[in-house]
């Protein structure tokens, strides 16, 4: 079963705009990340926020963490063709030792030239 | 550095046949993961090593699915009796695993077609 979800499902915009993505989860954590998947294949580790922290920038990404209404944004700045994927925020469930990844069902972004 | 890669990238098989899944994690890293994503869906966990033994298979959806990783490097995830609602990317992680904070580096996946 999956965690969360993101939210639009699908998003597509003028390249140089830009895109924000929603994702809600339900059990409490101890950090979300944000991963950006292309045609359907590996995934690319994209940033880690922790629990304790509410917003982390990274280039032009820039990701908040509410906790307390379990909720997470990705916001792309000056959006270009190659963001065009899709991108999905991963809960941990951290048992045993492991770090297993719950995910969201993701948002489709396309950049439009 | 080499990242984490998964053989075949491709695989079609018929039902009820057998398939053997590998992945190659980042040498060095002590877990793995294998989780399985179906289209237009996000990844579901499948299991967890840390070294040679599976520390979390709760995600294994029945017994046709077994995962081994014999000397805490490489994995091989089969599948035995394949169904069709087996079809989707099987995708592999590793990691360091140090601890709350880790990054789970993914590989390319394999594509499991079942006809």
């Amino acid at each position: 079963s999956q965690q969360g979800e993101e939210d639009p499902q699908a998003l597509s915009i003028q390249e140089g705009e830009n895109a924000t993505m929603n994702c809600s989860y339900k059990t409490s954590i101890n950090n979300l990340q944000w991963y950006r998947q292309n045609s359907g294949r590996g995934l690319v580790h994209l940033i880690l926020i922790r629990s304790n922290e509410r917003e982390k920038h990274s280039g032009r990404l820039r990701v908040t963490l509410d906790t307390s209404k379990k909720s997470s944004s990705l916001l792309i700045t000056a959006s270009r063709a190659a963001d065009t994927a899709s991108y999905f925020c991963a809960t941990d469930d951290y048992i045993q030792g492991a770090q297993k990844l719950v995910f969201g069902q993701g948002t489709r972004l396309t950049i439009n030239p | 550095g080499a990242g984490v890669s998964q053989t075949p990238s491709n695989k079609v098989t018929e039902k009820g046949k057998y398939v053997e899944l590998r992945c190659d994690p980042i040498s060095g890293h002590t877990a793995l993961y294998w989780y399985r994503q179906s289209l237009g869906q996000g990844p579901e966990f499948l299991i967890y090593f840390q070294g040679t033994g599976a520390a979390d298979d709760s995600g294994l959806p029945n017994d046709r699915f077994f995962a081994v990783r014999p000397e805490g490097s490489v994995s091989t995830l089969k599948i035995q009796r394949t169904e069709r609602g087996d079809s989707a990317v099987y995708l592999c992680a590793s990691s360091l695993n140090r601890g709350r904070t880790d990054t789970q580096y993914f590989g390319p996946g394999t594509r499991l077609t079942v006809l």
